[in-house]
């Protein structure tokens, strides 16, 4: 099963508005992460937010972490038609005597402009 | 610097084929990482190598294998394919061998099995 799920599944919103994304994730972290997917194509990385930060900031985006909730929030300022994408967050878990990256089923987010 | 490259692009292999896929990773970065994409999903880890070991694995049947170059590049290996194994496969390279580091996406290969 998922460690991260993303909620919405999708969101549709206008240009300039904002996005809030959410993730729920199972087991202790070190790191959450989120990365964007356009059109199904390779990942890129946005931001990482260790266990024992609560808030980062990296220009228009904002996540918050609650460590207690074992949950994550992604929001989008100003948003732009560039911004349309799917958004997934990622958690790492452990597994014997290492660690896999386990992401969540995305937000597929849609800016009308 | 060149990012992560992939390759083929894209492949079609028919049920019971095996095939090969190729990662390089970005220039310094010694680990890679292979995940599995389905259409409509997250990507599912299937591997990891750091320093030509492997560091870990995902659950995935015995079908699925990799490994890494002195060069650190990598191949992921699929035998016997299965018309669900069509799905686009993402290579990721880091610096460091912990998986909780930034990963460093290529722009995948896109598998289909008739």
């Amino acid at each position: 099963s998922q460690q991260g799920e993303e909620d919405p599944q999708a969101l549709s919103i206008q240009e300039g508005e904002n996005a809030t994304m959410n993730c729920s994730y199972k087991t202790s972290i070190n790191n959450l992460q989120w990365y964007r997917q356009n059109s199904g194509r390779g990942l890129v990385h946005l931001i990482l937010i260790r266990s024992n930060e609560r808030e980062k900031h990296s220009g228009r985006l904002r996540v918050t972490l609650d460590t207690s909730k074992k949950s994550s929030s992604l929001l989008i300022t100003a948003s732009r038609a560039a911004d349309t994408a799917s958004y997934f967050c990622a958690t790492d878990a452990r597994m014997d005597s290492s660690y896999k990256l386990i992401f969540g089923s995305g937000t597929r987010l849609l800016v009308r402009p | 610097d060149a990012g992560v490259t992939q390759s083929p692009t894209h492949l079609i292999k028919t049920r019971g084929q095996q095939v090969t896929l190729r990662c390089s990773p970005i220039s310094g970065h010694k680990s890679v990482s292979w995940y599995q994409q389905v259409l409509g999903q997250g990507p599912q880890f299937i591997f990891q190598y750091y320093e030509k070991e492997e560091r870990g694995r995902g659950n995935f049947p015995d079908r699925f294998s990799a490994r890494q170059f002195p060069n650190y590049s990598s191949e992921l290996n699929v035998n016997a394919l299965l018309l669900g194994d069509s799905a686009l496969y993402l290579c990721a390279s880091s610096p460091g061998g912990g998986i909780q580091e930034t990963q460093y996406f290529g722009p995948g290969t896109r598998l289909l099995v008739l």
